[in-house]
């Protein structure tokens, strides 16, 4: 069973603050890494997408991949209130683009 | 652009009931894909259509669950007879049709289900 494992939280920082986020993945062969933002009672929106190892930033929003080690990670800069959300660690499985969820850490930001 | 609609937001049913819920992806995406999430969990996929083929329907409890997408476009969930455990959010998304690995998935509102 491929999995993603995610601490549920919460996770609470105040504003301005760094929020790092981590997961790790079961399946080897996985080659896409995504990380979903899901406000309370909406559907999950991409906020980063990261297929190979390393860093990729875009704005506030830093992804980290170790493949060997199975690990991704998130990181947001100067987190805000509206950061407010469950954040969902996701990995590709298989030819078809298929994705697995991870259950989702809450982040509380706090001003 | 128009996203992704679905149908009804909200419905209760009583177990033993049938539903069915109704998904239109975004104009021009081949795969369109059927999620169940529990409260407290991630998504799970339950089926993935490419054009009006299915892909992927190993988590869909087929005594159950039945999903069709005729003509390529839209399509239906239909849950029969329901369950108390099937009280869940059913989420559809959609992407392009692209041998890329890891083309983003745009998601619905969502119809909120609860089974009493």
């Amino acid at each position: 069973q491929k999995e993603v494992e995610q601490n549920s939280g919460p996770l609470s920082v105040p504003e301005g603050a760094i929020a790092s986020l981590n997961c790790t993945y079961s399946d080897r062969g996985s080659q896409s890494f995504f990380w979903y933002r899901q406000y309370s009672g909406k559907s999950p929106e991409l906020i980063m997408s990261i297929y190979s190892n390393g860093d990729k930033e875009d704005g506030r929003f830093t992804a980290q991949l170790n493949k060997a080690s199975q690990y991704v990670s998130l990181l947001i800069r100067d987190s805000q209130p509206s950061d407010s959300a469950t954040y969902l660690c996701v990995m590709t499985s298989g030819g078809y683009n298929k994705l697995i969820f991870g259950a989702g850490t809450r982040l509380a930001v706090h001003p | 652009e128009a996203g992704v609609a679905q149908s009804p937001r909200y419905k209760i049913i009583e177990k033993r009931q049938s539903v069915a819920f109704w998904c239109n992806p975004i104009s021009g995406h081949a795969t369109l894909y059927w999620y169940q999430q529990i409260l407290g969990q991630g998504p799970k996929l339950l089926i993935q259509f490419q054009n009006n083929g299915v892909v992927d329907d190993s988590q869909l409890p087929k005594d159950r669950f039945s999903a069709e997408r005729l003509k390529g476009v839209d399509s239906t969930l239909k849950i029969q007879p329901a369950k108390l455990e099937d009280s869940a959010v059913y989420l559809c998304a959609s992407s392009p049709i692209n041998y890329r690995v890891g083309y983003e998935q745009y998601f619905g509102p969502g119809t909120r289900l609860t089974v009493t």
